[in-house]
């Protein structure tokens, strides 16, 4: 069974300063890897999403993430981080039946903290 | 282009009652997907709807039950309501049938359910 592991249940970074968030899945064949990002009593906004291809992908509001087989990971970066940017980031793992997209996977979620 | 849209917005019952809620999909999209997320976790898949039949479904027991309509909108029924049942209801709809790979899921702003 295909699992998602998000290391950091809160992280605090300035504003300005740089972001990484981690994540770890559990994948039998290619994982289809996105990240979400929520915002409190909001529902999920899709920040971006790796399929195949480059394993750098780029996404909306300046974020990028890195997929890397060799290591299970899809780590969510920014390089400089807004005071907007303050929300729950979460990691998910999709599977392909050949039809479609079935149900999502996802980590339990990072809870991001911008000091001013 | 219209969004997910999700209704009520808010809704308390009691235990052993039961429940409705109801996604509309964006505009183009012909598969649903609902998702229950407990406080301070992550969505959880329920199951899926393609073609007004049931697609796939996550480890919840029977009295969680779907409807899709031809116009692809969708209901999520709960039976015999439990105070676990208390969580954000997410939908997600997504267009099944192109090309080249799995879908992207975009979400409504959910429903809280509260069960007393």
């Amino acid at each position: 069974a295909q699992s998602v592991t998000q290391p950091d249940i809160h992280i605090t970074v300035s504003e300005g300063a740089s972001l990484e968030l981690r994540c770890n899945y559990s994948y039998g064949a290619t994982p289809y890897l996105f990240w979400y990002v929520q915002s409190p009593g909001q529902g999920l906004q899709l920040l971006l999403k790796y399929f195949s291809g480059d394993t750098l992908v780029q996404g909306i509001k300046g974020f990028e993430a890195e997929f890397k087989r060799s290591q299970s990971s899809f780590n969510l970066r920014k390089p400089s981080v807004h005071w907007s940017d303050a929300a729950e980031y979460f990691c998910a793992v999709g599977s392909y039946s050949g039809g479609g997209a079935d149900g999502l996977t996802f980590g339990k979620g990072t809870h991001l903290i911008i000091q001013p | 282009e219209t969004g997910v849209t999700q209704s009520p917005t808010h809704l308390i019952k009691t235990r052993g009652q039961q429940v409705t809620l109801r996604c509309s999909s964006q505009s183009g999209h012909n598969t649903v997907s609902w998702y229950q997320q407990a406080l301070g976790q992550g969505p959880q898949f329920i199951f899926q709807y393609y073609r007004e039949e049931e697609n796939g479904r996550g480890n919840f027991p029977p009295r969680f039950s779907g409807l899709q309509f031809p116009n692809y909108s969708s209901e999520l029924n709960v039976n015999a309501l439990e105070l676990d049942d208390s969580a954000l209801y997410l939908c997600a709809s997504s267009n099944r049938g192109k090309a080249g790979g799995p879908d992207e899921q975009y979400f409504g702003p959910g429903t809280r359910l509260t069960v007393t």
